[in-house]
């Protein structure tokens, strides 16, 4: 079955970089996202990334996708404090028809002045 | 625009006791979703909607059912709560089952006890 495998645990200096790391199993995913959950929140959609995709940009954040490897990181750069938060790997099987998604445990990035 | 409204944000349940969890979104999204998150475990897919009048399992569907009352309401039911399904349930929906994005409720914090 599907697995999806984060870090759990980040912690940057605000300013510098952060890369959070995920590696899934299901070589047949079709989207790979990345959640963002803020404290007593919901999920919200940061990126995501198609699977014939190596890199797509937007704004601080960079999504790298190895397909050979199935590795896949967010690189959030000039990270803030505001962007202390859990990040969720996840991706949807291609087979699946539909946005079951399958998540990851979770990284807490935790950003200090 | 309300997104995805759930109700109630906070519920202690006795065990034996049943409720029903309430999920509604205001964006004519077709498909819809109830997660349970857990620490240490992501979230999991407990059951989903792929359009009005249909329902499937997921991931971890024991201890529960769902009804598609309607386009905008997806409700999830404890018949006889367990301690086992103490969580944080979250309800989403997307435009369709491959859109890309799905958005997420706030949240229902449950403790059975």
């Amino acid at each position: 079955g599907e697995d999806v495998e984060q870090s759990l645990f980040l912690s940057v200096r605000e300013g510098d970089s952060s890369v959070i790391n995920c590696t899934y199993t299901d070589s047949s995913s079709t989207y790979l996202y990345w959640y963002k959950q803020e404290p007593g929140a919901g999920l919200q959609l940061l990126t995501y990334i198609f699977s014939n995709m190596d890199m797509k940009q937007d704004q601080r954040l960079t999504v790298l996708l190895n397909k050979k490897d199935k590795h896949l990181s967010l690189r959030i750069a000039d990270t803030q404090t505001g962007d202390s938060a859990i990040y969720f790997c996840a991706e949807s099987p291609r087979d699946s028809g539909y946005s079951t998604l399958t998540f990851g445990k979770g990284t807490m990035l935790l950003v200090s002045p | 625009n309300a997104g995805v409204t759930q109700t109630p944000k906070f519920q202690v349940l006795k065990t034996g006791q049943s409720m029903t969890l309430q999920c509604a979104q205001d964006m004519n999204h077709n498909s819809m979703y109830w997660y349970r998150q857990d620490p240490g475990m992501g979230l999991r897919l407990i059951y989903y909607s792929a359009s009005e009048g249909t329902t499937d399992k997921g991931e971890v569907p024991n201890g529960y059912n769902v009804s598609r009352l309607n386009k905008r309401e997806f409700s999830l039911r404890l018949e006889s709560a367990a301690p086992s399904q103490t969580s944080v349930y979250f309800c989403a929906s997307s435009r369709t089952g491959t859109d890309t994005e799905a958005f997420f409720g706030q949240g229902t914090r449950l403790t059975v006890v």
